[in-house]
């Protein structure tokens, strides 16, 4: 099974800053699996970005995808207060299909 | 769009079996673009990816699981459910149904919790 481990847990910023979150992998993942999910409280998670790279329909363009090796990023590049929530990065690529345990983007 | 809305029972009882339908809306699930999946999220946790099917009845499921679980669809009706039997405490969860499209899962139902208690 591939473990995703996020960090940092969790990212205390404020409005108009950048965040970067990162996912790593226990073993190679393509990039092609690799997906990026934002959940508000109640609400079930939404797409961000999948293989790696490419943003969902509707997704702002301050949200980016990169990868290095086996280490997945997401970034944004300057927070609104809609984007406070926890986000999740998930791998379809082997099973069985796993997320990461989270990392919670809180308002400073 | 397309819709997704899990439904069945709020409760169940330990060691009985746990069942619910996901129904899609505005697409059929007779599609061979997508998977058909079901994910659950423990209170206050992270997700757990359970297993999909495909229209042709193909399943696959994770292995922690397996043992107690039926994935199953009903193309006339454009359902698909799940059926985890001998539950406990421990499969409490928001349980949801998604749709994976190709490139990852796209849609999700709003999720329904489940409780496991006597």
């Amino acid at each position: 099974e591939i473990v995703l481990t996020q960090s940092p847990g969790t990212l205390s910023l404020s409005p108009g800053e950048r965040a970067t979150l990162s996912c790593r992998a226990s073993q190679s993942v393509s990039s092609s699996y690799l997906a990026w999910y934002q959940q508000k409280p109640g609400q079930a998670p939404r797409l961000v970005i999948y293989g790696a790279y490419s943003r969902a329909t509707g997704i702002p363009d301050r949200f980016s995808g990169s990868e290095s090796g086996t280490e997945f990023t997401l970034t944004i590049s300057r927070l609104e207060p809609e984007d406070f929530a926890v986000y999740y990065c998930y791998q379809d690529g082997n099973s069985p299909y796993t997320f990461g345990q989270g990392t919670k983007l809180e308002i400073k | 769009q397309v819709q997704l809305q899990e439904s069945g029972p709020g409760l169940v009882k330990p060691s009985q079996t746990l069942s619910l339908t996901c129904t899609v809306s505005s697409g059929s699930i007779r599609n061979g673009a997508y998977y058909w999946n079901w994910i659950r999220q423990h209170p206050g946790k992270g997700l757990e990816w359970i297993g999909y099917i495909f229209f042709t009845g193909t399943t696959q499921y994770n292995p922690s699981l397996k043992s107690r679980l039926t994935i199953s669809l009903d193309t006339s009706k454009n359902q698909f459910s799940l059926k985890l039997s001998s539950v406990t405490a421990a499969d409490t969860a928001v349980y949801y149904c998604a749709r994976w499209s190709g490139s990852s899962i796209d849609y999700w139902g709003q999720g329904t919790l489940v409780t496991v208690s006597s």
